[in-house]
């Protein structure tokens, strides 16, 4: 069984602020993948980062940085210095190696929302 | 570069009724995925399929049945439709092997009155 936890269902900053989502995940499998969504109101999921069970290296890409640790199973997501136009839903998903003829399903967290005001 | 394609937009259904929704994926991605996303819900699996086959099944009502054509574009049908089938409809590619991620269409509103 896979399971992902968005504890924070809703944050609330001011522009420039910096603001951190957390993902923690439960698998049992060795060989998973991680990913990030965001989720504007126009409601596209848009894809933001992938990061396999066997990298734990950090990314930054901009002003998105991402936390893979597992000794914690947490993937976190931080932006820095929020901007108005990061207002969205942030989804977390976990897919798990499938089973003989099966595929990669990705399963959600419940996501965050998150709302920065100018 | 092209996306994964879904139509229509918007769908507004009565109850009762049927709804066809297509996706078509990104060129040579081989596999297809579906979601139901309700009203301040996550999106949940619905089915997926390889190379034209079923692979997947996840929490697909029996009213609804999907198939993935020659051109591995996807069809979603709904039958019976009720109001709790009011939800975005997210079609998703991706070649096996989860090498390139999912790509996710833009989705399907699907308002049943």
């Amino acid at each position: 069984a896979q399971k992902v936890t968005q504890a924070q269902t809703e944050i609330s900053v001011v522009e420039k602020e910096d603001v951190t989502l957390d993902c923690v995940y439960e698998t049992r499998d060795t060989t998973y993948y991680l990913f990030w969504y965001k989720q504007p109101p126009s409601g596209e999921l848009v894809f933001l980062i992938r990061r396999n069970s066997f990298d734990e290296q950090n990314e930054i890409s901009g002003r998105y940085s991402w936390n893979f640790q597992k000794s914690t199973s947490s993937f976190n997501f931080t932006i820095t210095a929020s901007q108005v136009v990061d207002s969205a839903v942030y989804f977390c998903a976990l897919s798990e190696a499938p089973a003989s003829g099966g595929s990669y399903i990705p399963t959600f967290g419940r996501g965050t929302s998150l709302i920065v005001h100018p | 570069a092209a996306g994964v394609i879904q139509s229509p937009r918007h769908l507004i259904k009565e109850k009762r009724e049927t709804a066809t929704l297509k996706c078509y994926p990104i060129p040579r991605h081989d596999t297809v995925y579906w979601y139901q996303q309700g009203p301040g819900q996550d999106p949940q699996f619905l089915i997926s399929f390889y190379e034209k086959m079923q692979s997947d099944k996840g929490s697909i009502p029996d009213r609804f049945s999907a198939q993935q054509f020659s051109d591995y574009h996807s069809e979603l049908n709904m039958s019976s439709l009720e109001l709790g089938d009011s939800a975005l409809y997210f079609c998703a590619s991706s070649l096996e092997g989860v090498g390139t991620g999912y790509t996710f269409g833009s989705g399907t509103r699907l308002t049943v009155v």
